[in-house]
């Protein structure tokens, strides 16, 4: 079955200081998509970034960075000098190849308030 | 294109009463879809549309809540008979078929239900 975990219920961090989010995904298949939302007091859900089963490769795109590590099924973002604009709620979610809806399975989320 | 738009924002009931609720995605999306958020926790898949076809339904959606995407547009979520258990965050989002695991969902802001 399909799983999302986010163990992480709410961080804590003081500005400027680095956060990473951590994220275990659960799927039988092979071919799988992973993303993080961002989710800002507003309530709208706002694509961060992307990555599917067959690209391990990490990236950094500004402030942000992931690690995905298929041996270990997780998927952690990390903002570098993280700034009160940050403060918000991460979903992580996943989709799955053979699911032609393409429709996301996220975890619970973890909030992330970024102190001044 | 601003993007997707829900409407109302917020919407208040009293239990019993029927509501509805309107979703117009990005114009060249033809998947969309619908998603039911409760305080503190991740959004939960309700139903998916690809054009005017409604492909998928989750076991979420009781016989009280129908959805329609007639032209292939916006769409409508209908909830009967409301109870307090319906109160939560909906969301719509949309994303375009073109290798359609490997794009983005866009979502809108919500529609925000309380049922009393």
């Amino acid at each position: 079955a399909q799983k999302v975990t986010q163990a992480q219920t709410e961080i804590s961090v003081v500005e400027k200081e680095d956060v990473t989010l951590d994220c275990v995904y659960e799927t039988r298949d092979t071919t799988y998509y992973l993303f993080w939302y961002k989710q800002p007091p507003s309530g709208e859900l706002v694509f961060l970034i992307r990555r599917n089963s067959f690209d391990e490769q990490n990236e950094i795109s500004g402030r942000y960075s992931w690690n995905f590590q298929k041996s270990t099924s997780s998927f952690n973002f990390t903002i570098t000098a993280s700034q009160v604009v940050d403060s918000a709620v991460y979903f992580c979610a996943l989709s799955e190849g053979r699911d032609s809806s393409y429709k996301l399975i996220f975890g619970s989320g973890t909030r992330l308030l970024v102190r001044p | 294109d601003t993007g997707v738009s829900q409407d109302p924002r917020h919407k208040i009931t009293k239990r019993g009463q029927n509501v509805t609720f309107r979703c117009d995605p990005i114009s060249e999306h033809n998947r969309l879809y619908w998603y039911r958020q409760t305080l503190g926790q991740g959004p939960e898949f309700l139903t998916y549309f690809q054009n005017e076809a409604q492909l998928e339904k989750s076991r979420l959606l009781s016989d009280r809540f129908s959805a329609e995407r007639p032209k292939g547009s916006f769409s409508t979520l209908e909830i009967q008979r409301t109870e307090q258990g319906d109160s939560a965050m909906y969301l719509c989002a949309s994303s375009s078929n073109e290798w359609a695991g490997d794009t983005e969902a866009f979502f809108g802001q919500g529609t925000r239900l309380t049922v009393v």
